[in-house]
């Protein structure tokens, strides 16, 4: 079945630290792909997409490129901030539902 | 604020107890979906609708849970006789079909649930 699987955490940084969470899937087909993030006490909110293969997502510095031949989509963020703390989703959407994995909590430190 | 809004944001209940939720999803969005949150899981798919109709349930669904969307606007999910193990965050997400293959799902706050 479609799944999706990112590191654990939490995952504490210094800030201006580079950062990566590594995420792989597994879905038959083409599904398209994304990060959330969860700031403490909000929603859920989407950070980033990518709908084909090779496509590269980006937004409020992170990126993630979709790469079919490793079904890989990890985030990287070059200098991370305190205010990045907060959970990370990987999901994958297939059959208009979408599919989270269990997520990553991340603490910067000033 | 037009974002997709949830009632009540927190629910204790006594176990056994029925309880209800409200979605509200953004005014002209005509797909809606509810998921559940368990602590240190992410979301998992419960069921959705288009318009008023129910096209898709989770066997996650058992059949203490009903979900309804009377007029395609906002939509109620009810658990019924509820179980410690119903205790969640229950998400609320809104989204435009578009003829691309995909539609960008918008998430509501969240009510949180706990079953004593």
């Amino acid at each position: 079945g479609n799944s999706v699987t990112q590191m654990e955490g939490p995952v504490t940084l210094s800030e201006e630290a580079f950062l990566t969470i590594n995420c792989t899937y597994t879905a038959t087909g083409y599904p398209s792909l994304f990060w959330y993030v969860q700031y403490p006490g909000e929603g859920l909110q989407l950070l980033l997409k990518a709908t084909k293969a090779d496509d590269k997502g980006s937004n409020k510095g992170f990126e993630a490129t979709y790469r079919k031949e490793t079904t890989s989509f990890h985030l990287e963020k070059g200098s991370v901030q305190v205010s990045d703390s907060a959970v990370y989703f990987c999901a994958l959407s297939k059959d208009d539902k979408i599919i989270f994995g269990k997520g990553t909590r991340l603490h910067i430190l000033p | 604020d037009t974002g997709v809004s949830q009632n009540p944001r927190h629910k204790i209940t006594k176990r056994g107890q029925n309880v209800t939720f409200r979605c509200d999803p953004i005014s002209e969005h005509n797909r809606l979906y509810w998921y559940r949150q368990t602590l240190g899981q992410g979301p998992e798919f419960l069921t959705y609708f288009q318009n008023e109709a129910q096209l898709e349930k989770s066997r996650l669904l058992s059949d203490r849970f009903s979900a309804e969307r009377p007029k395609g606007s906002f939509s109620t999910l009810e658990i019924q006789r509820t179980e410690q193990g119903d205790s969640a965050m229950y998400l609320c997400a809104s989204s435009r079909v578009h003829r691309s293959s995909y539609n960008e799902q918008f998430f509501g706050p969240g009510t949180r649930l706990t079953v004593l």
